[in-house]
């Protein structure tokens, strides 16, 4: 059974700090999503990672996905507020043949940015 | 493009009764998923459907099941509804490795 695990669940920083969230999955698999949730509303795609190596960017975030081990990272530089939310990291449950698109969403870090 | 979109958004119904939520993909994609969020569990794969055939099911009770129709459009239903049901229902739009995420069924059971 594949299992996802984000560090930290809770995460408190200042405005214009920078940290990383961290994303374990336990099992092979190239195609990692990184989602950013508000309170009461739903999913919103923040990057699609499909390769090992991958890099990618936008604005103050940056996620990268070293799948041999297994992990992803999501890079904040210069919190703001507006970037209070909740971050999800899933993986997918890759079989042979290709995606199914079954997706297993790690428990989220709820981020708080303070001024 | 049109995003994902559902239907109704919010529903409250009683213990036993049963539920239907409806799901409209973007335009083009031929892969519907479901999702189930509660604050104890998560966010959990319940099914996913491409070209009207379910490959993947998750670890739910037959209680809830799904269709896909030919336009692409999805349903699930719940039966026999519980108290444990009550969350945020979010369909998911797949093409190409990109999935997107509809604005979600808000369920209360009482």
């Amino acid at each position: 059974e594949l299992k996802v695990e984000q560090n930290p669940l809770f995460l408190s920083m200042q405005e214009g700090k920078n940290y990383t969230i961290y994303c374990n999955y336990s099992t092979t698999s190239d195609r990692l999503y990184w989602y950013r949730q508000d309170p009461g509303k739903s999913l919103e795609s923040l990057f699609v990672l499909l390769s090992n190596g991958a890099v990618k960017q936008e604005g103050r975030l940056m996620a990268s996905l070293d799948t041999k081990a297994r992990l992803s990272t999501l890079h904040i530089t210069a919190a703001v507020h507006d970037l209070s939310a909740t971050y999800f990291c899933a993986v997918d449950d890759l079989n042979s043949g290709g995606s199914n698109y079954k997706l297993t969403f790690g428990k989220g870090t709820l981020l708080t940015v303070n001024p | 493009k049109a995003g994902v979109t559902q239907t109704p958004r919010y529903l409250i119904k009683t213990r036993g009764q049963q539920v239907t939520l409806s799901c409209s993909p973007i335009s083009g994609h031929r892969s519907v998923s479901w999702y189930q969020q509660t604050p104890g569990q998560g966010l959990q794969f319940l099914f996913e459907y491409f070209s009207e055939t379910q490959r993947n099911k998750g670890n739910f009770p037959g209680r809830f099941s799904g269709r896909q129709f030919s336009n692409s459009r999805s349903e699930m239903n719940v039966s026999t509804l519980e108290l444990g049901d009550s969350a945020l229902y979010l369909c998911a739009s797949s093409f190409s490795g990109r999935i997107y995420f509809g604005p979600g069924t808000r369920l209360l059971v009482l």
